[in-house]
């Protein structure tokens, strides 16, 4: 049982132009919610995190906004750069503890100049 | 660079055999994560150790086992390997019982 979902195996964007990455969750007891970025022989690292008391969170280029009726986040990158291409993953926790993170499985975002 | 140093990175193994996974936490960092990651699929909690002591436990197998020892280092071990078991494993640190962790590089186990 796939608790957290993210259905875009990959995505394709140009340079300077938005990115949104997207995340699914099944389980209404999730209330913190966090987005990893992995580069290829690397170990994930935190990009941007949002707690469900907020539907909205910026940090620079990155914003990730959350749907609690949905259960959706997304995760806005703007302006896209090449350095962004990445493997995104989005995580998913009941309660801030990092611990028993359920994750989803990855979203491939290629940046091309 | 994470701080978090994960040996091997690479190591292949036939079915049946046992491994170890070695993992350094950050300096000062007490709590140590273990996730694993299988072909197409998302990074699984396996396990949490904090200041030696087993904190949660995710969906480890019995054949799998972990500890952490006084220095704060942590060892994952694998045995009775079969071909599933082929995955990167992951291990992550952070200075308390919750809150950010941050992941080292992995180990890329290939069981043949």
């Amino acid at each position: 049982d796939q608790q957290v979902k993210q259905n875009s195996p990959s995505l394709s964007v140009q340079e300077g132009r938005i990115s949104i990455l997207n995340c699914d969750y099944t389980n209404s007891m999730f209330d913190y919610f966090l987005w990893y970025k992995k580069y290829p022989a690397e170990g994930p690292t935190f990009l941007i995190s949002i707690s469900s008391i907020k539907d909205k969170n910026e940090d620079g280029r990155f914003t990730v906004f959350l749907n609690k009726s949905a259960k959706h986040l997304s995760l806005h990158i703007v302006p896209s750069q090449p350095g962004d291409s990445a493997v995104y993953f989005c995580a998913a926790s009941e309660g801030t503890g990092f611990q028993k993170l359920v994750f989803g499985t990855g979203t491939r975002l290629l940046v091309s100049p | 660079d994470s701080g978090v140093t994960q040996t091997p990175k690479h190591l292949i193994t036939a079915t049946g055999q046992r491994v170890t996974l070695r993992c350094s936490p950050r300096s000062g960092d007490l709590s140590v994560y273990w996730y694993q990651q299988s072909l197409d699929q998302g990074l699984q909690f396996l396990i949490q150790y904090y200041n030696g002591e087993e904190r949660a436990k995710g969906n480890i197998l019995e054949r799998f086992s972990a500890q952490q020892f006084p220095d704060l280092h942590s060892e994952l071990n694998l045995s009775s390997l079969e071909l599933g078991d082929s995955a990167l494993y992951f291990c992550a640190s952070s200075p308390g019982p919750s809150g950010e962790a941050f992941f080292g590089q992995g180990t890329r186990l290939t069981v043949v």
